[in-house]
């Protein structure tokens, strides 16, 4: 069975920092991996999707890399904002989707 | 408008009794997905569909009934419902080229 690991499990860095978001999976047999954000009391919004064929891709001031054959991921985020509080959750894609528990990430003004 | 929706938002609801959970989307995706988030167990997949008239049981299935006779719906039923399905409830579609999952907004369930 997949196993999705994310660490930290929390983080809270000052508003400006750039940072990195962590995601290591057990099983490198993926289609693609999905970078989720969770608002509190909220559903997910998908922020990025890379195919096991890609090694990164970006989206503003977000970029996410993969690297299958050592089974990781990572979400950069750069120059954050308080409102890029949320919990991160990265998804693996194989016979089925395994998600990770997520980063909890607070940017403080 | 376009997109998954989720009905009820909110259900409590007590032990015992039959509770379904109704998902809608609007996109015709063939897969469709249901998973429950709880504390310290992240997103657990319990049912998928990967078209009409055929489901599959994912991590968590126990205790949970689907069907899915539309493509655009996907309700999930606790036949039987416990405590321990006290939870939030995901309902997910997937683009069909690019296996991008997206999700609806929740039911929060309580069981008492």
């Amino acid at each position: 069975k997949q196993e999705v690991t994310q660490i930290p499990a929390a983080l809270s860095v000052p508003e400006g920092e750039n940072l990195v978001l962590n995601c290591s999976f057990t099983d490198s047999a993926i289609y693609n991996l999905q970078w989720f954000r969770q608002d509190p009391g909220k559903g997910l919004t998908s922020l990025l999707l890379i195919q096991s064929s890609q090694r990164e891709q970006t989206s503003g001031r977000l970029n996410a890399s993969l690297d299958k054959s050592s089974g990781r991921s990572t979400l950069y985020i750069a120059a954050s904002q308080p409102g890029d509080s949320a919990t991160y959750l990265c998804a693996v894609n194989g016979n089925q989707f395994y998600f990770g528990t997520g980063t909890s990430l607070t940017v403080i003004p | 408008d376009a997109g998954i929706t989720q009905s009820p938002r909110y259900k409590i609801t007590e032990t015992g009794r039959q509770v379904t959970l109704m998902c809608h989307q609007t996109w015709s995706h063939s897969y469709m997905f249901w998973y429950r988030q709880d504390l310290g167990h992240g997103l657990r997949l319990i049912y998928y569909s990967a078209a009409a008239d055929i489901t599959d049981k994912g991590e968590v299935p126990d205790g949970y009934v689907v069907s899915r006779s539309k493509t655009e719906n996907f309700p999930l039923t606790l036949e039987s419902a416990t405590r321990s399905q006290t939870s939030v409830y995901f309902c997910a579609s997937r683009r069909d080229r690019t296996l991008e999952q997206y999700f609806g907004p929740g039911t929060r369930l309580t069981v008492t």
